[in-house]
């Protein structure tokens, strides 16, 4: 059971490159989300999904667009990559029965150098 | 709005000490709360929750008990390993659905041989 994968591991991008950082998860969960983990900080959420077909804006989108045509994968997109984008990504994904308390399970991140 | 607040660290303990993480929040509503700890290089994974007040969340032989009394769901350990040197996050959940999760800004445990 592989839960959450991510890939690249690390990437370095030039200013107003562009890149998708992709996420899948095999356990069949309904929710799927982006955060960037910054040096000293807590996790601030980017974007999230409750299903395939729908997504929705966290507390940090600008910069980025995401997708979920299926189930398993949820890929981040970065367009016009800027310094301030420099951080730790981590996706995540939990199961929601509808009662409150999930636990969400991590991917092992990607780090991503903007210079 | 929600919050989480916790301890500064880093926190450096000798191996066999007692380990308390502080970790207070404000919540409108019941939340569920957690602990997750990110060993290095790693993502984050949990290491316990409570879902309402008086649980006890334990595992590995961490411990932590929502207090809705002291809003607190404090961290401890009574004798720590090297093992157990990584960054812990406290968090809080509301409602159904994790987007409504609140993460600290994560407390790092050195632990000495």
């Amino acid at each position: 059971n592989a839960g959450v994968t991510q890939t690249p591991k690390f990437r370095i991008l030039k200013i107003g490159q562009s890149m998708t950082l992709q996420c899948a998860q095999d356990m069949n969960h309904n929710y799927m989300y982006w955060y960037r983990q910054d040096p000293g900080m807590g996790l601030k959420l980017i974007y999230y999904s409750v299903g395939a077909g729908i997504t929705d804006k966290g507390e940090v989108p600008n910069g980025y667009n995401v997708s979920r045509s299926t189930t398993e994968d949820f890929p981040l997109r970065l367009e016009l990559a800027a310094p301030s984008q420099t951080s730790v990504y981590f996706c995540a994904s939990s199961y929601s029965a509808g009662q409150g308390g999930e636990t969400q399970y991590f991917g092992p991140g990607t780090r991503l150098l903007v210079l | 709005g929600n919050s989480v607040t916790q301890m500064e660290g880093p926190v450096t303990l000798s191996e066999e000490a007692f380990l308390t993480i502080n970790c207070t929040y404000t919540a409108t509503g019941y939340p569920s709360l957690f602990w997750y700890v990110q060993y290095p290089g790693e993502g984050l994974q949990l290491l316990l929750k409570a879902t309402k007040a008086d649980d006890k969340g334990s595992n590995k032989g961490f411990e932590a008990t929502y207090r809705k009394e002291t809003t607190s769901f404090h961290l401890e350990k009574g004798s720590v390993q090297v093992s157990d040197s990584a960054v812990y996050f406290c968090a809080l959940s509301e409602g159904t659905g994790g987007f409504k999760t609140i993460f600290g800004a994560g407390t790092r445990l050195f632990v000495k041989a």
